[in-house]
Parts: C-alpha cells; structure tokens; sequence
C-alpha cells in the first residue's frame, strides 16, 4: 500500500523558519522526481519545488527561490523542504507528490498547514 | 491571474457530460504534456490524467483528455453527484522553467 505523510507544518512568524518531511512507502522512491505543491486557504494549487531521484537536480518557483530549498534522503525514503524567511503569503497547506510521468502527480500526502503570522 | 485558464465553474446534470477547458499557449500547453486533477472538498488533489489523454489505474474511462494545440480539454461522462469538486490542469511552462496549474474550475452536478 503506498503512503505519503506530509509533517512538519505549524504556526509561525515572519521571517522565520521551518522545515517540512515527507515520507513515502509502497513505491520505488528514489526513482522518481518529487514535488512540492501548495495551495493557500480557498485558493488553487501552486508548484513550489522539485528535486530529481538522486537529488542532483532541483527547480524552484520564483515566489520561494533562495529562501526554501528542498532535499531528499532515498536511505529514508524522505523528501524534505526546508523554509527560511517565511512569509504571510507562505501560509498554505503543503502537499507533497512524486512525478509518475512527465508531471502526471500521482501520490499525493494529505498535507501539512504551515502558517505564517505576523 | 494563472497562466492557463479554465472557466471557474461548470455544472450539469446528473448522468450527462460534461467537458472542462484549460487554455494556454506554446510554452506550456503547446509543448507539453497536460494532466488534469480531481479535488474533492476537504482532501487532497487525485490525478485523473496525465501525458494528455492516459488515465492511472483505478480511474474510470467516463474520464477523458484530449489536447490540440495551446488547449487541453477534461470530459466526463454519465455524471455523478460524487463527480462535484474542484479541477485543476497542470503542465510544464517552458519559459517559467516550473510546474503550473490552471485555476481551477467547480463542477457542479444539479
């Protein structure tokens, strides 16, 4: 059975920090991109960040880029987002998904709600 | 404002069908595969299609893609009341260099 479990998430102020887990069992990790997606209260999804199967490769939307970075650990079958100078406009649940095909997003965690208070 | 547009809502009659529209242009849609997302209230987004017109398993062939040119297009057929939720196209945007997503549109089943 395949599981996503996004944790993490919380209550913060600006200009803080935070890191996201993701841990993921049921599939082969490690041979698949992940991503983080998000999507603020009542609002659409927006793409956050990806990272290839061996970490080597990473992309960022501009809204995050030089403030989240995002890892993972195929030993731990983790993925991982660490958040720094957060902002309100951060506050969002964050999902997190593997790429099944040519960013077909197929396993999706339940999310984790990081807010950001000021 | 999203780079690719769908219409915010639609609504139709159980057992009809329905089509959802995503429009973009030669970066994204254009040059890239499409996928397509159901959100039921409360939950996490569910991949309906993806690479344009492929369906994961599990999900019922009353679900269709299809993409010609800059737009993509959701259908579905013989409507449920279960159908109601939210629906999001996502792609590549070449010129963006990210993942992208419309913004959304709310299926209602009257």
């Amino acid at each position: 059975e395949v599981q996503v479990v996004e944790s993490g998430g919380g209550l913060v102020q600006t200009g803080g920090s935070l890191r996201l887990s993701c841990a993921a069992s049921g599939f082969p990790f490690s041979g698949f991109w992940m991503h983080w997606v998000r999507q603020a209260p009542g609002k659409g999804l927006v793409w956050v960040s990806r990272i290839n199967g061996d970490g080597s490769t990473t992309t960022y939307a501009d809204s995050v880029q030089g403030r989240f970075t995002i890892s993972r650990d195929n030993a731990k079958n983790t993925l991982y987002l660490q958040m720094n100078s957060l902002r309100v406009e951060d506050t969002a649940v964050y999902f997190c998904v593997d790429d099944y095909s040519n960013l077909g997003l197929r396993y999706w965690g339940q999310g984790t709600l990081v807010t950001v208070s000021s | 404002q999203s780079v690719l547009t769908q219409p915010p809502s639609v609504s139709a009659a159980p057992g009809q069908r329905v089509t959802i529209s995503c429009s973009g242009g030669w970066s994204n849609i254009g040059n890239n595969y499409v996928s397509w997302y159901q959100q039921l209230p409360g939950t996490a987004p569910k991949l309906l299609i993806y690479d344009n017109n492929k369906r994961p398993s599990g999900i019922p062939d009353r679900f269709s893609g299809s993409k010609s040119g800059t737009s993509a297009t959701l259908g579905i057929t013989g409507l449920q009341t279960g159908d109601e939720a939210d629906y999001y196209c996502g792609t590549w945007d070449s010129s963006l260099s990210g993942v992208i997503f419309g913004g959304g549109t709310k299926l209602t089943v009257l």
